[in-house]
């Protein structure tokens, strides 16, 4: 299976700030990467597919990059509803997996 | 609305059954690449099955020989029969669609709610 690590695992951070969340996987991936923010009792919520395409609706400030083993989600300036919590997840190989997740709290 | 309506949990002895549902809206199930990731109280996500369009299937070794995904073309819903449960299925369980890249794999750009599985005595 493809194991997927994120770091940090928890992040404080005040609005504004630009903030950075970066996954890694144990074989390469090529592109197949997707990013996910989830709120507490919420389902997740896709934000960037493919390592760097901007899922429609989801702000700018989200932004994605990497392709191989290393990719980084990147919140430009911190908006007081990006409080969440984020999973990297792969989907070059089954079983599908998920990152262990960054939460994102207030500084 | 595009919308998944998940419904079918509860609590559920060890070695018990338990069916899931999952209503869409706004988009076919049959035509969609739709799966089952499920999350256990304070922990991450982990994909559990899938069934494509064509309907061939896959599942998690966690789950493998005793959940089987299928689908109800005429009511537009997803399914989710576990069998065997165990107190390591405890989670909450989301069925979602998803978005096929080149590879014939997904990411998930549509997610229910999730409804609540407990395994216990």
């Amino acid at each position: 299976d493809i194991q997927m690590t994120q770091s940090p695992s928890t992040l404080s951070a005040s609005i504004g700030d630009r903030v950075t969340i970066t996954c890694r996987a144990s074989q390469s991936l090529s592109s197949w990467l997707a990013w996910y923010q989830q709120k507490p009792g919420k389902a997740p919520k896709l934000l960037i597919y493919k390592a760097s395409t901007l899922e429609s609706g989801v702000p700018s400030r989200f932004s994605g990059s990497g392709s191989g083993t290393e990719f980084t989600l990147t919140i430009s300036s911190l908006q007081p509803d990006d409080f969440a919590s984020y999973y990297c997840q792969q989907y070059n190989y089954y079983p599908l997996t998920f990152g262990p997740g960054t939460k994102v709290d207030i500084k | 609305e595009v919308q998944l309506v998940e419904s079918g949990g509860g609590l559920v002895q060890p070695g018990g059954s338990l069916r899931l549902s999952c209503a869409a809206s706004g988009f076919t199930v049959s035509s969609n690449y739709m799966s089952w990731v499920r999350q256990a109280p304070g922990k991450g996500l982990e994909w559990v099955s899938v069934i494509y369009s064509g309907g061939s299937t896959y599942f998690a070794d966690s789950v493998k020989g005793r959940f089987s995904i299928s689908r109800d073309n005429s009511r537009n819903t997803l399914f989710l029969q576990m069998n065997s449960l165990r107190a390591e299925d405890t989670a909450v369980y989301f069925c979602a669609r998803g978005e096929v890249g080149d590879r014939g794999l997904a990411a998930f750009d549509i997610w229910g709610q999730g409804t609540m599985v407990t395994v216990s005595s």
